[in-house]
């Protein structure tokens, strides 16, 4: 169970195009879903957090009109890319934390998405 | 705030050998602590956590971590490295926090496997 799929797993563009990122949990309802960026040889960087119904919240730094998210539902968000450009060329990967299962130690888990590269040309 | 640290951002063993993989953590409030293994080109998979209870954590594929609160630190072991541990390697350490569990991640370790 708790599986998260991306779609799609690659995407090539040119500058300038928008590209749109899907994350889906499968299996259970996701009250909150995180989108993270993870250049060539680095960390994960956080870049939103996304709740069902809600605008999103936008960590220091990233560009909520460039990188925009959408949670429509409670097993879907999506990322989209405006005006793509070629220093967006990353590896991005969603994560979704599942509904009501908080268990004895107040934590939900996080599941990963198996991530989406981007090139943008 | 938190923050996690890596020491040595690769490591190599032979097959068979011991693995240490080495992480330090800052947290203003109780941490809960992760490691996640990458694969190329694939997301993170949860290795073992951390949250309460015991300090010794088992995880999957022979891995455990030990937290020690003193050492602020949750390094990661494994007494035998087979040539399938070859891989990133991920700390992150969350908070109970208004923001929802949100993680922090190292910078990542990557492990190499030597015949």
């Amino acid at each position: 169970g708790a599986v998260v799929s991306q779609h799609p797993s690659r995407v090539i563009c040119k500058s300038g195009t928008s590209v749109k990122i899907e994350c889906r949990s499968l299996d259970f309802q996701a009250t909150t879903m995180f989108w993270y960026r993870q250049f060539p040889k680095q960390s994960l960087m956080l870049m939103a957090t996304s709740n069902e119904g809600s605008k999103a919240t936008y960590e220091q730094g990233v560009e909520k009109d460039k990188f925009l998210i959408n949670h429509a539902s409670l097993t879907l968000s999506t990322l989209t890319v405006t005006s793509a450009h070629p220093e967006d060329s990353s590896f991005y990967i969603c994560s979704a934390i599942t509904r009501g299962l908080s268990g004895t130690s107040g934590y939900n888990e996080q599941f990963f998405g198996p991530g989406t590269r981007l090139t943008v040309l | 705030a938190q923050s996690v640290t890596q020491l040595g951002s690769h490591v190599s063993v032979s097959e068979g050998a011991l693995v240490l993989l080495r992480c330090n953590y800052s947290s203003s409030v109780p941490p809960y602590l992760f490691w996640y293994v990458q694969y190329p080109n694939q997301g993170l998979q949860l290795l073992l956590k951390y949250t309460t209870g015991a300090t010794l954590v088992k995880g999957i594929n022979g891995f455990e971590a030990e937290f020690k609160k003193s050492e602020t630190s949750f390094h990661l072991t494994k007494p035998s490295a087979h040539m399938s541990d070859a891989a990133e390697y991920f700390c992150a350490v969350s908070g109970v926090t208004g923001g929802g569990n949100k993680l922090t991640f190292g910078t990542g370790t990557q492990l190499k496997v030597e015949l």
